[in-house]
C-alpha cells in the first residue's frame, strides 16, 4: 500500500530542545517537502528535495534543517534556534513538482 | 511571485445545498491551479487541478473548478453538498517548478 507517513502524529517538546520529524514515502517519489501550516495562514514550504543528498530552501527555512540520505526519507529537524515552533507540520512527495502527495501531518507543541 | 487569495475564511451551507468557494490568483503567466481538501488534523487531498484546454475541471467527489482567466479566479463548485464534506479547502497555484503557493484556506461547516 503506497503511501506517505508522518510520525509521531503529536509531539510535545520543552523550548530550546531540538526536535526530528519523521517523513517517509514508498512512492517512488524523486521530490519531497516540507510545510508548516498555522490557523489561517495555509501552507509554507519550509524545506524541498528533488533528489538525494540535495535540497533547497523553501520561504521560511531559518531554524529548520534536513537530510536526504535515501530517496524514501527526509527528516526535518526543528532547532532551537526557531522562535515559534509551535505548529502542523506536512509532508508531501510528488514525481512531478505539480501533483503532491501530503501525509497525516505531525502536530508539534513547544512549551 | 505569484499568489493566491481565498476571500471567505469560513463557509456554512445546509446539506443539499449548491456550494461555491471563490480563489483570485496572481500570475504573470499561464498558472497551474489546484484545488485540495484537508478533514481535521490531516493531511491535504488533491481535489482536482487545471494546467491547460477545457477551462471546466471535473474532479473527485462531485466538485468542479472553473477557470477564468479574464477574473483570475478558480473557484470551486458543487451542486449538492454532503455531510462528508464538511473540511478545509484549499486553492494553489505554481507556474514554476517547486513554486507552488497556497491560500489561506476556506473552512466548510454543513448543515443539516
Amino acid at each position: 500500500d503506497g503511501g506517505i507517513t508522518q510520525s509521531p502524529k503529536y509531539l510535545f517538546r520543552k523550548e530550546g530542545q531540538n526536535v526530528t520529524l519523521s517523513c517517509e514515502q514508498n512512492l517512488n517519489h524523486d521530490a519531497m517537502y516540507w510545510y508548516r501550516q498555522d490557523p489561517g495562514q495555509g501552507l509554507r514550504l519550509i524545506y524541498y528535495s528533488q533528489i538525494v543528498n540535495d535540497f533547497q530552501k523553501g520561504d521560511i527555512a531559518e531554524g529548520y534543517s534536513v537530510s536526504r540520505e535515501k530517496k524514501e526519507s527526509f527528516p526535518l529537524t526543528v532547532t532551537s534556534a526557531q522562535k515559534n515552533p509551535t505548529a502542523f507540520y506536512l509532508c508531501a512527495s510528488s514525481r512531478n513538482w505539480y501533483e503532491q502527495y501530503f501525509g497525516p501531518g505531525t502536530r508539534l507543541t513547544v512549551t | 511571485a505569484q499568489s493566491v487569495t481565498q476571500p471567505d475564511i469560513h463557509i456554512t451551507v445546509s446539506e443539499g445545498a449548491s456550494l461555491e468557494l471563490r480563489c483570485n490568483y496572481s500570475y504573470g503567466a499561464t498558472p497551474y491551479l489546484f484545488w485540495y481538501v484537508q478533514s481535521p488534523g490531516q493531511g491535504l487531498q488533491l481535489l482536482l487541478k487545471y494546467f491547460s484546454g477545457d477551462t471546466l475541471v471535473q474532479g473527485i467527489k462531485g466538485f468542479e473548478a472553473e477557470f477564468k482567466r479574464s477574473q483570475s479566479s478558480f473557484n470551486l463548485r458543487k451542486p449538492s453538498v454532503h455531510w462528508s464534506d464538511a473540511a478545509e479547502y484549499f486553492c494553489a497555484v505554481g507556474g514554476n517548478n517547486n513554486d507552488m503557493r497556497f491560500g489561506a484556506g476556506t473552512r466548510l461547516t454543513v448543515k443539516p
